[in-house]
C-alpha cells in the first residue's frame, strides 16, 4: 500500500474552512484516498473517500490532484465538535483481504 | 444512517475469565471486523467475517475467537482474558458490493476492556 504523510497537528478557527492536506507520492492506478477522523474516545468515522475526480458529501470535500500524488480534505465549516484526529489512507477499494490501518494522522483543533 | 452499537462501552474483567463482547449493525452488511486500539501501536485487525459462519485471522488473533450466526451480529471472544488484552476493542462492517468500497467502514463506539 502507498504511504502517507500528514502534519502531526493544525489549528483552525470556528466557522473557517480546515484545509487537511495529505501526501501520497507512491499512490499507484487502482489506489483510492481514504479519510476517515477520530473523535477522543470514540470509534473512527468514515469521511469520504476517492480515486481522481474530486468529491463532496454532506461531510466535507475531497480534492485530489492531478497527478494524484497529493490530496486535500475540506471541512467548509468548522465547529468545535470537528476537533479530532484525521486520517488518510491509500488502498485498493475492491478485492482487499486485510483491514484498516491507520498512520499517526493530523490532529485538527478548532479554535473557538 | 449506518449504526453499529457494541454491547458495552466499559468492561472490567479479572484474568483468566470468558469475555464476549456482542457487535451488531443494521444496514444488511455482509463483511463484519473485529480490531483492537491501542496507544503507539494504532488500529490492528483481529478477526473479519465475509459472510454468516465465516471468518477470517486477521493480523492478530491470538488469544481470540468469533463467532457469526446472524448477518448482523458478530461476537469476539476472549477464551482466558490476560492482562496484555486490556485494549479498546472496535467493531466495523462494511458492504463489498461493486459500487460501494470495502474499506467504506462504519464503526461502533468501541469498548473498552480492563483486564485486572
Amino acid at each position: 500500500d502507498a504511504k502517507t504523510t500528514q502534519p502531526p497537528s493544525m489549528d483552525c478557527a470556528e466557522g473557517r474552512a480546515a484545509n487537511l492536506p495529505c501526501n501520497h507520492s507512491t499512490i499507484s492506478g487502482n489506489e483510492y484516498v481514504y479519510w476517515y477522523r477520530q473523535i477522543h474516545s470514540q470509534g473512527p468515522q468514515y469521511i469520504i473517500h476517492g480515486l481522481k475526480n474530486n468529491e463532496t458529501n454532506e461531510m466535507a470535500s475531497l480534492i485530489i490532484t492531478e497527478d494524484r500524488k497529493s490530496s486535500t480534505l475540506i471541512l467548509p465549516h468548522a465547529t468545535l465538535r470537528d476537533t479530532a484526529v484525521y486520517y488518510c489512507i491509500v488502498r485498493v477499494a475492491y478485492g482487499g483481504a486485510d483491514g484498516l490501518t491507520f498512520g499517526k494522522g493530523t490532529h485538527l483543533i478548532i479554535q473557538p | 444512517d449506518v449504526k453499529v452499537t457494541q454491547s458495552s462501552r466499559y468492561l472490567v474483567k479479572r484474568t483468566g475469565e470468558k469475555v464476549f463482547l456482542e457487535c451488531v449493525q443494521d444496514m444488511d452488511h455482509e463483511n463484519m471486523f473485529w480490531y483492537r486500539q491501542d496507544p503507539g501501536l494504532g488500529l490492528r485487525l483481529i478477526y473479519f467475517s465475509y459472510d454468516v459462519k465465516m471468518k477470517e485471522k486477521g493480523d492478530i488473533p491470538e488469544g481470540y475467537s468469533v463467532s457469526r450466526e446472524k448477518k448482523e451480529r458478530f461476537s469476539l471472544i476472549l477464551e482466558s482474558a490476560s492482562t496484555n488484552q486490556t485494549s479498546m476493542y472496535l467493531c466495523a462492517s462494511s458492504s463489498p458490493g461493486l459500487t460501494t468500497s470495502r474499506y467504506e467502514q462504519y464503526f461502533g463506539p468501541g469498548t473498552r476492556l480492563t483486564v485486572t
